[in-house]
């Protein structure tokens, strides 16, 4: 099976409410994860990433949070909009540049 | 250019029938990745090019599957003998060595 999952497939949030999207790796040796966001007809868009050393980082209205102990990876968004419905989709690279994508969560924004 | 492109955005073919779909990387980018995405799913690796190393080949799905790019510049996709089950869109990234992947807007490919 895939080694990158997210545990909901759908996520629907109302506007100005912070959204949590989760996802489970299982490659211990995975040493870099990347949250990418996809809107229909568009290619995957780079919003933030970690890597293995680091459990927090921080970027404009997103947050990753990186748990090594249980394999999980979050996505924190702080006041969603309209703008942030899309599909999202969290990666991990295990080697020197292959990325393992997990099946994506879908986050509706409701007005 | 400011981004990855990807030619055509669209591309409608007989079942039986070869296409070729190609990828332009951002300027400057030395490693080239191409991703299928079917229908509701995540990404799945096809292939990989970094500069003038032998291409990472490993997930391409049959040998009608094959890639090409000369240097660090242009890459074509070509899938012969195309079949329903090719039907996905299929997408192409760029990076700086290992470091981050950038997208392009994908080919969404159907076969009749």
């Amino acid at each position: 099976g895939e080694s990158v999952g997210l545990h909901l497939p759908t996520l629907s949030v109302q506007e100005g409410d912070n959204s949590i999207i989760n996802c489970a790796y299982s490659n211990s040796a995975s040493d870099y994860f990347i949250w990418y966001k996809q809107e229909s007809g568009k290619g995957p868009q780079f919003i933030i990433d970690i890597r293995s050393n680091m459990d927090k980082r921080q970027g404009q209205r997103v947050t990753v949070l990186l748990n090594k102990t249980v394999k999980h990876l979050s996505l924190q968004i702080a006041a969603t909009q309209p703008g942030d419905s899309a599909v999202y989709f969290c990666a991990e690279r295990s080697n020197d540049y292959k990325l393992s994508f997990g099946a994506g969560t879908t986050v509706t924004v409701r007005a | 250019g400011a981004g990855v492109s990807q030619s055509p955005s669209n591309k409608v073919t007989e079942k039986g029938k070869d296409v070729e779909l190609r990828c332009d990387p951002i300027s400057g980018h030395t490693a080239l990745y191409w991703y299928r995405q079917r229908l509701g799913q995540g990404l799945e690796f096809l292939i990989y090019f970094q500069g003038n190393s032998a291409p990472d080949k490993s997930g391409l799905p049959s040998d009608r599957f094959s890639a090409e790019r000369t240097g660090e510049s242009v890459s074509t996709l070509t899938i012969q003998r195309t079949q329903q089950e090719d039907s996905a869109v299929y997408l192409c990234a760029s990076s700086k060595r290992a470091d981050t992947q950038y997208f392009g807007p994908g080919t969404r490919l159907t076969v009749l």
